[in-house]
């Protein structure tokens, strides 16, 4: 089956500080990633969604200078939490679909950011 | 406004029972309905549905689509432990690609 991979799996940070977040897709193709963000007992939450080679489409209430997402290639996607505060601690997972079939999302494992 | 509603929101059973977990939803352009199931980490993808009445299974898992009353349902019976979890359902439209996810169910199975 499809694999997505994060990196890293969880990450401590000081407040001030940048957090670079990797997701890709280790055998196939994701025209489309998904970022979002989990707060402990909720649901998932949608952050943005990013096509390769364009620019990421952010969700109402997200802040695009602050969780810059870059989708360089077909198997990469890149979250970056800038100026990291403690407000920003949270569980971070994405997900990649592929080019045909019914467009399911396969997600990674997910990172754990704390800031301090 | 697209919403995606899950009840109960919490469900405590012992093992053996059977449960059912709710999702209903309202979603523009509506394509398929997707079940995931999370433990500690990032959600596992259970069932995909996109037509009305026809039952997917994966063991003691099951789950059914009505697109008339725009519903589905995931059935787990003899419930065990291993099935403490959330249960997410996500509404996925046509006309762009990003899922609506439901609040969750939260199961938890006592032994």
């Amino acid at each position: 089956g499809a694999v997505v991979s994060q990196h890293p799996s969880w990450v401590i940070c000081k407040s001030g500080t940048s957090v670079k977040i990797e997701c890709r897709s280790l055998d196939f193709q994701a025209t489309t990633m998904f970022w979002y963000r989990q707060f402990p007992k909720q649901s998932l939450m949608l952050m943005a969604t990013s096509n390769e080679g364009s620019k990421a489409t952010y969700e109402q209430g997200v802040e695009k200078d602050k969780f810059l997402i870059n989708h360089a290639s077909l198997t990469l996607s890149t979250l970056t939490v800038t100026s990291a505060h403690p407000e920003d601690s949270s569980f971070y997972i994405c997900s990649a679909q592929g080019s045909i079939g019914l467009y399911e999302q396969y997600f990674g494992p997910g990172t754990r950011l704390t800031v301090t | 406004e697209d919403k995606v509603v899950q009840s109960p929101l919490s469900l405590v059973v012992h093992e053996g029972d059977t449960v059912t977990l709710n999702c209903s939803y309202e979603v523009t352009n509506f394509r398929s309905l997707l079940w995931y199931k999370q433990e500690k980490k990032a959600p596992t993808f259970l069932f995909m549905l996109t037509s009305s009445g026809i039952e997917k299974k994966s063991g003691r898992l099951s789950s059914i689509l009505d697109k008339k009353e725009l519903f589905s349902i995931l059935n787990i019976t003899a419930t065990q432990t291993g099935d403490s979890a959330i249960y997410l359902c996500a509404a996925n439209p046509y006309n762009n690609n990003d899922m609506r996810f439901g609040a969750g169910t939260r199961l938890t199975v006592k032994p």
